[in-house]
């Protein structure tokens, strides 16, 4: 079975400053997506950056970045530039990935690390 | 953007009764998902649901659940009997494929309170 762990209950940022978020996972799985999700107080549920593990690249998406290290099984997400916006729960996410008609899209979840932007 | 639909946004409920959580998911989407996230806990899978019939459940999935897309558009979550460990938010996504390599997309979610 796999396990999503998140180590840092709650973190917090100066407004402008960088922040790195932690993930690790264990799995037996060679083909799977990792995640990472914000859950801001109105929680809704919004995709912040994906992972293909196939892929050696590290994601990026404008001010998030992604520092996966697939035999470490490690997936942080850093947070550049922090807003008071990225105020936030933030949620590291795995997805096995099956061939053909039997996937069926399970995400399992870390605990969620909560994040607090400072003016 | 797309959205996925939850109603209603709050319910409460008296323990032993059945409620029903409705979700519109986006119209070209065919998995459909129901999370559960009791408060300041993780995110925990439920159910998945392709082709008109269950396709993965977990073990809090148990017999007093159920799922149903009657008519097309929605997709609902039925508790039946439910106790006061039901109380939490449920959220409905949505995706494309069961590959979801860009993720799903979810609802704004139902506060489930059992009183």
């Amino acid at each position: 079975a796999q396990t999503v762990t998140q180590s840092q209950p709650e973190m917090s940022v100066q407004e402008a400053e960088t922040v790195t978020l932690s993930c690790t996972y264990d799995t037996s799985e060679s083909n799977y997506y990792l995640f990472w999700y914000k859950q801001p107080p109105s929680r809704q549920m919004i995709l912040v950056i994906r992972q293909e593990a196939y892929k050696q690249q590290n994601a990026t998406e404008n001010r998030f970045s992604v520092n996966f290290q697939k035999a470490a099984k490690s997936f942080s997400l850093k947070i550049s530039d922090s807003q008071l916006g990225d105020t936030a729960m933030y949620f590291c996410a795995f997805m096995k990935l099956e061939h053909g008609s039997s996937n069926t899209g399970k995400l399992i979840f870390g605990q969620g690390t909560t994040l607090q932007v400072k003016p | 953007e797309p959205e996925v639909t939850q109603t209603p946004s709050h319910q409460v409920t008296q323990m032993g009764q059945e409620v029903i959580l409705r979700c519109v998911p986006i119209s070209n989407h065919l998995y459909f998902y129901w999370y559960r996230q009791i408060l300041g806990q993780k995110v925990e899978f439920l159910v998945s649901f392709y082709n008109n019939e269950i396709s993965e459940k977990s073990e809090i999935f148990d017999d007093q659940f159920s799922v149903e897309r009657p008519d097309g558009s929605n997709f609902t979550l039925k508790i039946r009997s439910t106790k006061l460990e039901d109380s939490a938010m449920y959220f409905c996504a949505s995706s494309r494929t069961g590959l979801s390599n860009y993720g799903y997309t979810f609802g704004s979610g139902t506060r489930l309170t059992v009183v």
